[in-house]
């Protein structure tokens, strides 16, 4: 069965103090691996798309990497404005089907 | 502005009262989906549809309906809706049916009492 794993579940960091998210998958074959940002009572907001192990690619002060079993969220130098739900999600290849699979999120809180 | 609109935003209503929320996009996107999203669950899809006419479960499909009349109309039918069904709703759609990012509207507020 397809699965999506994130973690830690929250995660509270000091301004500046770079970390990373975790996205954990399992599926038939992937078609494509997607981070968004969700702040609290609004819609996600597309972030990355990575297709292949060994991809990687940057905005502002977030890098998604993509290896074959797990994605990393990387945040360099947070700043208080980067607090939110940080959601991972999957395409999977297989059955003719279409869907995506969301992870939990990760909740990130960087104080100032 | 390109867009996601789904009404309501907020929603009451008592068990077994049919309810529709509408979803509709001003992108010639493709691709729509339904999600639901629950405390410790994350995003669940509920339906999706590739095209006109054309739709398909998600993983969570059991007490709604969907039809896709129109490519830019999407909307979700709770026919006898249940507390469990209780829940934040999000329409989402996407100009491919693979790998590409999906815009979200603003979310729907349901409580079934």
């Amino acid at each position: 069965e397809d699965q999506v794993t994130q973690s830690p579940e929250a995660l509270r960091l000091q301004e500046g103090e770079s970390s990373s998210l975790n996205c954990s998958y399992t599926v038939s074959g992937l078609r494509g691996l997607f981070w968004y940002r969700q702040d609290p009572g609004k819609g996600p907001e597309f972030l990355f798309t990575l297709y292949s192990a060994g991809e990687e690619k940057e905005k502002e002060r977030l890098k998604a990497t993509l290896t074959k079993k797990e994605s990393f969220l990387h945040i360099t130098a947070p700043k208080p404005e980067d607090s939110a739900t940080y959601l991972c999600a999957v395409q999977a290849i297989g059955s003719g089907t279409y869907k995506y699979i969301f992870g939990t999120g990760t909740r990130l809180k960087v104080l100032a | 502005e390109a867009q996601v609109t789904q009404n309501p935003r907020y929603l009451i209503t008592v068990t077994g009262k049919k309810l529709t929320v509408t979803c509709s996009q001003n992108m010639n996107h493709e691709y729509m989906s339904w999600y639901r999203q629950d405390p410790g669950l994350g995003l669940r899809q509920i339906y999706y549809s590739m095209n006109v006419e054309v739709t398909d479960k998600g993983d969570v499909p059991e007490g709604y309906k969907v039809s896709r009349k129109e490519k830019r109309n999407f909307p979700l039918i709770l026919e006898s809706p249940s507390p469990n069904q209780t829940s934040l709703y999000f329409c989402a759609s996407s100009p491919t049916l693979i790998s590409y990012e999906q815009y979200f509207g603003p979310g729907t507020r349901l409580t079934v009492t």
